[in-house]
């Protein structure tokens, strides 16, 4: 058990409609990480938030979007969802250091979402 | 941009054999180099790290990784494969220009025989 939890771990809805995923960290990290996972992109990183604000952004689609709560649990956001957007989502932490070095992520069970 | 490559997209290796999974990875001044095994149906589990010193890191599950700089490679090792270590692993390189981000490989499926 990494210490970060998902819900829901399945979720199954039609075309056009919005989902919202959440994710609460290690107890202790500010860093929240949310990474897709497809067959044919593999694992890919989408946005990051740290102690509440966005710090980085990676593949990130426009009808996507993330946010991190004062008690840093984050919440994706997936909006206008297409047959492509089915895939498993994992959320991460991890303790950034003061200079912002990068450190190991703790990974949750991640979020299987099938569009239908 | 940094990225990750990990040639072999499945390997099958007898139970009690050894193993070596191959990442050769494009890095900035600082490589953060990772290897994570994902079994079916979890999530990704951290096996080992390399940040700096020691070359030859020690991870879980007596998994092994050696960093050659040379080589740009970071190669997972296990002396004897057991059933249990058939899951999918993946070689992550820490993405300087994505905050703190990890570029993961497309993954290498290992399955282990009898």
């Amino acid at each position: 058990d990494s210490g970060v939890t998902q819900t829901p771990k399945h979720l199954i809805t039609a075309t056009g409609q919005r989902v919202t995923l959440r994710c609460s960290p290690r107890s202790g990290d500010l860093s929240v990480y949310w990474y897709q996972q497809s067959l044919d992109q593999g694992l890919q990183f989408l946005i990051q938030y740290y102690n509440g604000e966005e710090r980085a952004k990676g593949n990130i689609l426009e009808r996507f979007s993330a946010q991190q709560f004062p008690d840093l649990h984050s919440e994706l956001n997936l909006s206008s969802l297409e047959l492509g957007d089915s895939a498993l989502y994992f959320c991460a932490s991890s303790v950034v250091g003061l200079a912002g070095e990068i450190n190991e992520q703790f990974f949750g069970p991640g979020t299987r979402l099938t569009v239908l | 941009a940094q990225s990750v490559t990990q040639p072999d997209i499945h390997i099958t290796v007898s139970e009690g054999a050894s193993l070596e999974l191959r990442c050769n990875y494009s890095y900035g001044a600082t490589p953060y180099l990772f290897w994570y095994v994902q079994s079916p149906g979890q999530g990704l589990q951290l096996l080992l790290k390399y940040f700096s010193g020691d070359t030859l890191v020690q991870g879980i599950k007596g998994f092994e990784a050696e960093f050659k700089r040379s080589q740009s490679s970071f190669n997972l090792r296990k002396p004897s494969v057991h059933w249990s270590d058939a899951a999918e692993y993946f070689c992550a390189v820490g993405a300087e220009q994505a905050g703190t981000a990890l570029i993961f490989g497309k993954g290498t499926t290992l399955s282990v025989s009898s």
